[in-house]
């Protein structure tokens, strides 16, 4: 069965630079979520999409935003990155965004800040 | 062996024996639990879920139970195998406010052969 697809899996960038990462759900899925996780931490939810329209927004700093487009498809675009960025950054999807619905998560990307 | 969950964030059982992993969640209006499974780098990945008009479901080799009483959940795994081992996670949503689940602190399971 098809799943959550995040790219790039891994990625490495400076401080101040910027980064684009990319999320494709599992077809149909219509919600998309994206997730925040540092090292030996739980999952820090961000921010959410249903119908390409945002849903949910949690802990995501001023500097980063997302957005999710006509094919269902998520950018997490992250500016001015600084060290503490560097985590794990999941994406998950799930079918429609009020119900009892479990969401599918991607393999992430694991971004590092030198 | 039997993890408090949030009081003890790995636990270590015997190939073959029977796990539970415990979880209390916060949130008396959370009516929707999910078990996900962590491994190394990869992203949780669903294993179960129980809505809270239950109190326990099964699934292969896993079963969830919920006592909303107390607001615990718990999970077991039996005859646990080492491809078992992996942070697990227990997320509570209240669907009838925020739909976001909020995941509860990780138990690691490492499962000796």
């Amino acid at each position: 069965a098809a799943g959550v697809i995040q790219s790039p899996r891994h990625l490495i960038k400076e401080k101040r630079e910027t980064a684009t990462l990319k999320c494709y759900p599992i077809p149909r899925h219509d919600t998309v979520y994206w997730y925040q996780q540092g090292p030996g931490q739980d999952p820090q939810f961000l921010i959410s999409f249903y119908e390409k329209m945002q849903s949910d927004k949690g802990s995501i700093p001023d500097r980063f935003s997302a957005q999710q487009f006509s094919d269902y498809h998520s950018e997490l675009n992250m500016s001015s990155l600084e060290l503490g960025d560097s985590a794990l950054y999941f994406c998950a999807s799930s079918a429609g965004a009020g119900g009892s619905q479990p969401q599918h998560f991607g393999d992430g990307t694991r971004l590092s800040i030198l | 062996g039997e993890s408090v969950g949030l009081h003890l964030p790995t636990l270590s059982v015997q190939e073959g024996d029977n796990s539970i992993i415990n979880c209390a969640y916060s949130n008396s209006a959370s009516d929707y639990f999910i078990w996900y499974k962590q491994e190394s780098g990869k992203g949780p990945q669903f294993i179960i879920d129980i809505r809270s008009n239950m109190d326990k479901r099964q699934g292969q080799r896993v079963t969830v139970l919920l006592n909303k009483t107390v607001k615990h959940l718990s999970l077991q795994i039996a005859a646990t195998q080492p491809g078992d081992s992996a942070v697990y996670f227990c997320a509570e949503r209240d669907t009838g406010g925020s739909y976001i689940p909020t995941f509860g602190r990780g138990t690691s399971l490492i499962v000796h052969p």
